[in-house]
């Protein structure tokens, strides 16, 4: 079945540093979702991307879809403290989350 | 509203005991979903509830056995467990798939941390 690949595992940032985080898939995905688990917290959706080599921003945050619709990546600019937490992508072909990227952000 | 409220927020049983978890969301969605997550891991697909029927069975262990009695509610009966199922258990909710853009973004309630002893 689907299986959706995330890298880095952890990633320990200096604030103001930039931070990425790449999901790869081994099949072809019909969209792909972005989630922030804060610390002690649950999920909560950031955002969905559907066509291929789709580019999205919020403030900081850029999330592209690859163009075979088989990668994504998240990456934050000039990181702050508030972004500290784990950064899940989901393949929603079977509703399936990445391992995650935890980030800690040093002030 | 667009909570997903999950009781009870903490849990703790023995390995005899019979409990349920609840999930309530009153946003018109129509999948609901149970998921599983162990300290640093990703949240563990369960079960899968589609228009109150179960779409989605990940291999679970007969010991937890889900419920959707309707379109609002759905919990999660607990009988026999063991240790290693203590975990933070979350529900979620979404328009089911589809077109819409809005299918399958996933709204998730706070959790039930559950102990099992």
């Amino acid at each position: 079945g689907q299986q959706v690949m995330q890298i880095p595992q952890y990633q320990h940032v200096q604030e103001g540093e930039d931070f990425t985080t790449y999901c790869n898939s081994s099949t072809t995905l019909s969209n792909i979702q972005w989630y922030k688990q804060r610390p002690g917290g649950h999920p909560v959706f950031l955002i969905q991307l559907v066509k291929s080599g789709e580019v999205k921003k919020q403030k900081r945050l850029t999330f592209q879809f690859g163009e075979a619709k088989k990668n994504s990546s998240l990456h934050i600019t000039a990181t702050q403290t508030t972004d500290v937490g784990t950064y899940f992508c989901a393949g929603l072909n079977d509703m399936r989350f990445g391992a995650g990227t935890r980030l800690t952000v040093k002030p | 509203d667009t909570e997903v409220t999950q009781t009870p927020k903490h849990l703790v049983m023995g390995m005899t005991n019979k409990k349920s978890l609840k999930c309530e969301q009153h946003m018109g969605h129509r999948a609901m979903y149970w998921y599983k997550q162990k300290a640093k891991k990703p949240p563990e697909l369960m079960f899968v509830y589609s228009y109150e029927k179960l779409s989605i069975n990940e291999s679970v262990p007969s010991r937890f056995s889900p419920e959707c009695p309707n379109s609002s509610l759905l919990n999660l009966h607990l009988h026999a467990l063991q240790p290693e199922d203590s975990a933070l258990y979350l529900c979620a909710s979404s328009q089911p798939q589809g077109r819409s853009s809005g299918a399958n973004v996933l709204t998730f309630g706070a959790g039930s941390r559950l102990t099992v002893l």
